[in-house]
């Protein structure tokens, strides 16, 4: 079955500290993979996504994405965590069915 | 602003009531989804259209019916709802539905709902 994981429930970093937030597929075929981020109260935000390419991708805010394909993976990192990145992240991957799957969300909380 | 707006953004509705949630967009693109999104469960694709056309109905109960009278705006139809259905209804947009499509899709804000 496709599915998209996020082993993480809960991440909590120190402001400044580097943040990573996993996320791991099964899907068939070459998948399209995105990271979003959702506020309190508020809609998904993207900030990046993987196409084709370079494995290692920037989006917005700082943040970055490396794709693994050997490890199905594709984790969030920002290198010095800001109190304002808390919010809950979603990966989503679309499939070569056309299917986008999220992941469950994992919550970021930095702490000052 | 996300080139995506819901309205309302809040609503409270018996279980009698017939409502709408509305969504228009702003950025010229072809798809349009509902999401629902409950606590403590994964974010569920309700419905698709792409050039107006609904291409995927996952299985929703009909006391919600969607309408796409164009490309840019979006329907949710509410109609004897449950108290589960109470969530977060987020409708988004992408340029295009397709197998090839690496197209990224964007979320309005949400209309909360809560049934009574």
């Amino acid at each position: 079955a496709q599915s998209v994981a996020q082993p993480e429930d809960q991440v909590n970093v120190a402001e400044g500290n580097p943040l990573t937030v996993k996320c791991t597929y099964s899907v068939s075929g070459n998948p399209y993979l995105f990271w979003y981020v959702q506020y309190p109260n508020r809609g998904l935000q993207f900030l990046l996504k993987y196409i084709t390419g370079d494995n290692l991708v920037k989006g917005s805010y700082g943040f970055e994405a490396e794709f693994n394909k050997s490890q199905t993976s594709f984790h969030l990192k920002k290198p010095s965590a800001l109190v304002s990145d808390s919010a809950l992240y979603f990966c989503a991957v679309k499939t070569s069915y056309d299917k986008v799957i999220f992941g469950p969300g994992t919550s970021l909380s930095v702490i000052p | 602003e996300t080139g995506v707006t819901q309205t309302p953004r809040h609503l409270v509705m018996g279980m009698t009531n017939k409502k709408s949630l509305k969504c228009e967009q702003h950025l010229g693109h072809n798809a349009m989804y509902w999401y629902k999104q409950s606590a403590k469960k994964p974010l569920e694709l309700m419905f698709v259209y792409n050039f107006k056309e609904q291409t995927e109905n996952n299985s929703v109960p009909s006391r919600f019916s969607p309408e796409c009278p164009n490309s840019s705006h979006l329907f949710l139809h509410l109609h004897t709802l449950q108290p589960e259905d109470s969530a977060l209804y987020l409708c988004a947009s992408s340029p295009e539905r397709g197998p090839s499509s690496g197209n990224t899709i964007y979320f309005g804000e949400g209309s909360w709902l809560t049934v009574v």
